[in-house]
């Protein structure tokens, strides 16, 4: 069964700061790694996609990077502002479009 | 970009009651959508996968007479929790596929509270 563990649950950090979101997964023989974002009572927003071929992708202030033979993802972010509040979740896709999502961290920068 | 819409957001029902939850596809046709359930602090679970014209395929574990899938059109697919349980509480996330981006999109969720 695969199983997605994101540390830490829950992460406060001041404005400015740099961070890293850790993801681990259990299969290696993933398609694809995702980074979401979910903030209260709206859907799920789609960071960053790696493909398995990949090593790392980046988008503005977000680095995301996968090492599959460790089953490990981690999604660094510059400079957080108050507006990075959210919870962010990783998920592997292990079939099709299937998604197996994380527990989330759930991230607070205050101001 | 393209949106998924889903309705209602939020819905309060007495135990023993069924709930019918919409997914639409907004701007875009899509003949795979997924039904997702998360509950407090914990990973959103997929519950099946919902395929247009056809039967919905479930993931184990989840009962497919209590959840019911329907998704007759390119663009809709509903989602009905039968006889309703305050174990059944819980947050239920649709997404739907535009498949020639390859792309998930997904809808904000409806929050059920069975009483």
């Amino acid at each position: 069964k695969q199983e997605v563990t994101q540390i830490p649950a829950a992460l406060s950090v001041p404005e400015g700061e740099n961070l890293v979101l850790n993801c681990s997964f259990t299969d290696s023989a993933i398609y694809n790694l995702q980074w979401f974002r979910q903030d209260p009572g709206k859907g799920l927003t789609s960071l960053l996609l790696i493909q398995s071929s990949q090593r790392e992708q980046t988008s503005g202030r977000l680095n995301a990077s996968l090492d599959k033979s460790s089953g490990r993802s981690t999604l660094y972010i510059a400079a957080s502002q108050p507006g990075d509040s959210a919870t962010y979740l990783c998920a592997e896709e292990v079939g099709f479009q299937k998604l197996v999502f994380g527990t989330g961290t759930r991230l607070l920068v205050s101001p | 970009g393209a949106v998924v819409s889903q309705h209602p957001s939020w819905v309060i029902c007495k135990s023993g009651t069924s709930v019918k939850i919409e997914c639409r596809s907004l701007d875009f046709q899509a003949t795979t959508m997924f039904w997702y359930r998360q509950f407090p602090k914990q990973s959103l679970m997929l519950m099946a996968t919902s395929n247009e014209g056809s039967k919905a395929t479930y993931e184990q574990g989840v009962e497919k007479d209590k959840f019911l899938i329907n998704h007759a059109s390119l663009t809709l697919s509903t989602l009905t929790v039968t006889s309703a349980h305050p174990e059944d509480s819980s947050f239920y996330i649709c997404s739907a596929i535009l498949t020639r981006l390859g792309i998930q999109y997904f809808g904000a969720g409806t929050r059920l509270s069975v009483l």
